[in-house]
């Protein structure tokens, strides 16, 4: 079975903070994807990444950055966190290529920014 | 971007009856998802439907979709206490590993 780990469940940072949330997969999976998730708002797509080194923005990449340094980690960065971005995150990997393919999500990090 | 939305939003029933949820989206696809989440995890893939497929069995749920409408429904037969989660349906619109998700259906199953 696919493994995704995030690093972790709860978190709590200040507004300013630079924050980092991590995620690692088990599966060599080329794609990489970063969500937050809010009530009433359902999954927004803040960025994904394709291949070692390479990103791609989302729906809201705005206040966020990502890195993808080795194939199975894929860490997404608040610059300067802000309240507005307390929220849960989740981390979701696919094999690439392959349209009907399920994406295989993380349990999540609850963040929130004081 | 385009998203699915499910109906209807929350769903209470009874140990043993069945539950139906439907989605609906708005452009072409490439295939359909069903995800479940539990409170406070993360999303579980249930069932993948393609643009060509009609309708898909998998243990208790069955899934239909109908393109000429862009909907689909979820149903889950004979349900457990522990079929209790959010489900999403999620829509893979161009075939280049993007989702997008409907703002998900709370089922409550009470034992």
């Amino acid at each position: 079975d696919v493994k995704v780990t995030q690093s972790s469940r709860y978190l709590v940072k200040r507004t300013g903070e630079k924050v980092f949330l991590e995620c690692v997969q088990d599966m060599d999976h080329e794609n990489m994807f970063w969500y937050r998730q809010d009530p009433g708002l359902g999954l927004r797509l803040i960025y994904f990444s394709y291949d070692v080194k390479m990103k791609e923005k989302g729906d809201i990449p705005e206040g966020y950055s990502v890195s993808r340094e080795k194939k199975e980690r894929f860490s997404l960065i608040l610059e300067s966190a802000s309240t507005n971005q307390t929220s849960m995150y989740l981390c979701a990997s696919k094999v690439r290529d392959r349209f009907n393919q399920p994406q295989h999500f993380g349990d999540g990090t609850r963040l929130s920014i004081l | 971007s385009q998203q699915g939305e499910e109906d209807p939003q929350a769903l209470s029933i009874q140990e043993g009856e069945n539950a139906t949820m439907n989605c609906s989206y708005k452009t072409s696809i490439n295939n359909l998802q069903w995800y479940r989440q539990n409170s406070g995890r993360g999303l579980v893939h249930l069932i993948l439907i393609r643009s060509n497929e009609r309708e898909k069995h998998s243990g208790r749920l069955r899934v239909t979709l109908d393109t000429s409408k862009k909907s689909s429904s979820l149903l889950i037969t004979a349900s457990r206490a522990a079929d209790t989660a959010s489900y999403f349906c999620a829509t893979d619109a161009r075939g280049n590993n993007r989702l997008a998700f409907g703002k998900g259906n709370q089922v409550v199953v009470i034992p």
